[in-house]
């Protein structure tokens, strides 16, 4: 299986700030990579697909880049609802898999 | 407006056998269009990928799962089922049923969630 690791594991930040979450897959995965929100109770909601492509609705302070092993996501202003908790997923080959998930606090 | 609903049982003994449906609207279960997945996600393990049913009733699974899971489609009713069987307390989650969405040779991607159905595993 592809391994999916995220850091940090949990990250506290202010409204304004611009916070990036790195992924890291364990093998070369190209551009398969996708991030969700997930917010308390709630199913998680895609936000980017192929590692840079932003999903419909989804606003343009969220950003993502890489390919191959390496990715992030980027928000550029941090408003109050996106203090949620964020996951990559590689989709290149099944068994599909997740990171462990990025926690985003309130400072 | 494409919308899923998770239906079962919210618990099961140990030994026996897990059972959801998905119900699908807005979206059509014979399009070849999307695959149909269920993902289940616990506190122990995080997001798990299970597995797929595909229009034609092909399906694929985690091999983590072994041959516990079945997973098929009943395009009559625009509906996808899960069967877990030989369930522990390690099965124990929120299952989510999703549609995923493909641009072939370049991106794949679960864009329609359901709200997710808690399974506790206990006897």
């Amino acid at each position: 299986d592809i391994q999916m690791t995220q850091s940090p594991s949990s990250l506290s930040a202010s409204v304004g700030d611009r916070v990036i979450i790195t992924c890291r897959a364990s093998q070369n995965i190209r551009s398969y990579l996708d991030w969700y929100q997930q917010k308390p109770g709630q199913a998680p909601k895609l936000l980017i697909y192929a590692a840079s492509t932003l999903q419909s609705g989804v606003p343009s302070r969220f950003s993502g880049s890489g390919s191959g092993t390496d990715f992030t996501l980027t928000i550029s202003s941090l408003q109050p609802e996106d203090f949620a908790t964020y996951y990559c997923q590689q989709s290149f080959s099944t068994p599909y898999t997740f990171g462990q998930g990025t926690k985003l606090e309130i400072k | 407006q494409v919308q899923l609903q998770e239906s079962g049982p919210g618990l099961v003994r140990p030994s026996e056998t897990l059972s959801l449906t998905c119900s699908v609207s807005g979206a059509s279960l014979n399009s070849d269009k999307y695959y149909w997945s269920w993902i289940r996600q616990s506190p122990g393990k995080g997001l798990e990928w299970i597995g797929y049913v595909y229009y034609n009733g092909n399906s694929n699974h985690n091999p983590s799962l072994r041959s516990r899971v079945i997973i098929s489609r009943d395009t009559s009713k625009n509906q996808f089922s899960l069967m877990l069987s030989s369930v522990t307390a390690a099965d124990t989650a929120v299952y989510y049923c999703a549609r995923e969405s493909r641009v072939v040779g370049r991106a794949y991607y679960f864009d329609y969630w359901g709200q997710g159905a808690l399974v506790a595993v206990s006897s």
